[in-house]
């Protein structure tokens, strides 16, 4: 049972447009969310994060949207740029303390065209 | 201040035998998680060590076991290796009590089983 859901396996953006990734979650518990960027042979690396206490979190040309009653995030990337080519995944966690395991959706990859 | 290192970056082992990746976490961080991806997969947790104990499991078996060494590196040990168990393992390491976007993941050990 998938408890984050990424449903689009790849998007496709031309360059200077906005990228729209989104993420869906089942399990009320959770209350942090966190979306990471993944080169090929690299590690995940922190993006952007929300607390389920907002709606709304903003860093440069990312920004995740939390929707809490349709159990919802979008990160949106404003202007896309070729170098935003990867593999993006959405993750969720009870807590943020550190310590938490964090549940992981499978992935959308996206490719920005010059 | 070094990040995630991970070893082997690649190995390739039979069915039935038996693997121990290490990790070495990064500066300050006293916890170290795993996370097993299968190809097409997001990261599913493994464990995480905390104190050089085990602190919290995800569904896996107990042939998958784990240590963490005073200076905070970890190994993961998989005994009787199976098919499945051909993935990405990624190792993050954390400071406990600190916000999760604290979270560095390393580049990961890509284990093939044939």
């Amino acid at each position: 049972d998938q408890q984050v859901k990424q449903n689009s396996p790849s998007l496709s953006v031309q360059e200077g447009r906005i990228s729209i990734l989104n993420c869906d979650y089942t399990n009320s518990m959770f209350d942090y969310f966190l979306w990471y960027k993944k080169y090929p042979a690299e590690g995940p690396t922190f993006l952007i994060s929300i607390s389920s206490i907002k709606d709304k979190n903003e860093d440069g040309r990312f920004t995740v949207f939390l929707n809490k009653s349709a159990k919802h995030l979008s990160l949106h990337i404003v202007p896309s740029q070729p170098g935003d080519s990867a593999v993006y995944f959405c993750a969720a966690s009870a807590g943020q303390g550190g310590s938490e395991k964090l549940v992981f959706g499978k992935g959308t990859k996206l490719t920005v065209n010059p | 201040e070094t990040g995630v290192t991970q070893s082997p970056t690649h190995l390739i082992k039979t069915r039935g035998q038996q693997v121990t990746l290490r990790c070495s976490s990064q500066s300050g961080h006293n916890t170290v998680s795993w996370y097993q991806q299968a190809l097409g997969q997001g990261p599913q947790f493994i464990f995480q060590y905390y104190r050089e104990e085990e602190n919290g499991r995800g569904n896996f078996p107990p042939r998958f076991s784990g240590l963490q060494f005073p200076n905070y590196s970890s190994e993961l040990n998989v005994n009787a290796l199976e098919l499945d168990d051909s993935a990405l393992y990624l190792c993050a390491s954390s400071l406990a009590g600190a916000n999760n976007y604290g979270y560095t993941f390393g580049s990961g050990t890509r284990l093939t089983v044939v």
